[in-house]
C-alpha cells in the first residue's frame, strides 16, 4: 500500500523553538489530517485540511494544504515540552474512501 | 468525548499461540480499523469494518484476521503468533458520513511482543 512520507524522521530541539515538518506523496490527496501521538496513547486529531492552498491554525499549530495537492507542512511555534510526541500526517488515498494512509512520523524531542 | 478501549495495554505471548485483541467503542460508529505501528513505517491498516459483520482488508493483512460479530467491537486474531509480529496495535472507530470527514478515534494501543 502507498505510504507518505514524511520529513524529518525525529527532531531534537530546545524549548521555545519553532518547528517545521513536512509530508509528501506521489499521488494527489483531497484531505489532509495532522495527528499527534503522545507517549503510550494513541493519535489524536490536531489539524484537517479540505482544499489546496488552505491554511489552518489551532493554537501554536500551522497547518497547510499545498497547491500541488502532494504535500502538506506542519509548523509549531514556541514549543513547549508537552509537544513531545510522534507527528503524522494522514489522507484518504481516493476520494470518499473511508480508509487513510499515514504517514511514517516525526518524532520531536524536547532538549532540556 | 468519544472513547475507544482496547483490552490490554501489554500483552506476551508465546510463538504459535492464538491471541486475541479487542476493541470496543461507545460512540455507534459503523467504521471501525486496526493498525500496527512500527518505528519509521507509521501506521500501517491490517483489516476494517464498515459494518457488522462486515470486513476488507488493508494493506497487511497476512497473518490476520478480525471479527465483527457486534457493532461496538472489532477483534484482532492472530491464529499463529509469530516474533514479526511483535509491535504496537491500535484499533481505530469514526462514523460514516459529514462533521467529522475522515477523522479516526483511536484507542491507548496494545503492546503486543511475541517470543
Amino acid at each position: 500500500g502507498q505510504q507518505l512520507n514524511q520529513s524529518p524522521q525525529s527532531m531534537f530541539i530546545q524549548e521555545g523553538e519553532d518547528v517545521s515538518m513536512n509530508c509528501t506523496s506521489s499521488s494527489i490527496f483531497n484531505t489532509w489530517l495532522w495527528y499527534k501521538q503522545d507517549p503510550g496513547e494513541g493519535p489524536v486529531l490536531l489539524i484537517a485540511l479540505y482544499k489546496a492552498g488552505e491554511l489552518t491554525s489551532n493554537g501554536r499549530l500551522t497547518a497547510q494544504f499545498g497547491i500541488t495537492r502532494k504535500d502538506s507542512f506542519l509548523n509549531i511555534s514556541a514549543s513547549i515540552p508537552s509537544d513531545v510526541g510522534i507527528y503524522f500526517c494522514a489522507g484518504p488515498p481516493n476520494f470518499g474512501n473511508e480508509k487513510l494512509t499515514f504517514g511514517t512520523g516525526t518524532r520531536l524531542t524536547i532538549i532540556p | 468525548d468519544v472513547k475507544v478501549t482496547q483490552s490490554s495495554r501489554y500483552l506476551v505471548k508465546r510463538t504459535g499461540e492464538k491471541v486475541f485483541l479487542e476493541c470496543v467503542q461507545d460512540m455507534d460508529h459503523e467504521n471501525m480499523f486496526w493498525y500496527r505501528q512500527d518505528p519509521g513505517l507509521g501506521l500501517r491498516l491490517i483489516y476494517f469494518s464498515y459494518d457488522v459483520k462486515m470486513k476488507e482488508k488493508g494493506d497487511i493483512p497476512e497473518g490476520y484476521s478480525v471479527s465483527r460479530e457486534k457493532k461496538e467491537r472489532f477483534s484482532l486474531i492472530l491464529e499463529s503468533a509469530s516474533t514479526n509480529q511483535t509491535s504496537m496495535y491500535l484499533c481505530a472507530s469514526r462514523p460514516t458520513g459529514k462533521g467529522s470527514y475522515n477523522e479516526q478515534f483511536f484507542g491507548p494501543g496494545t503492546r503486543l511482543t511475541v517470543l
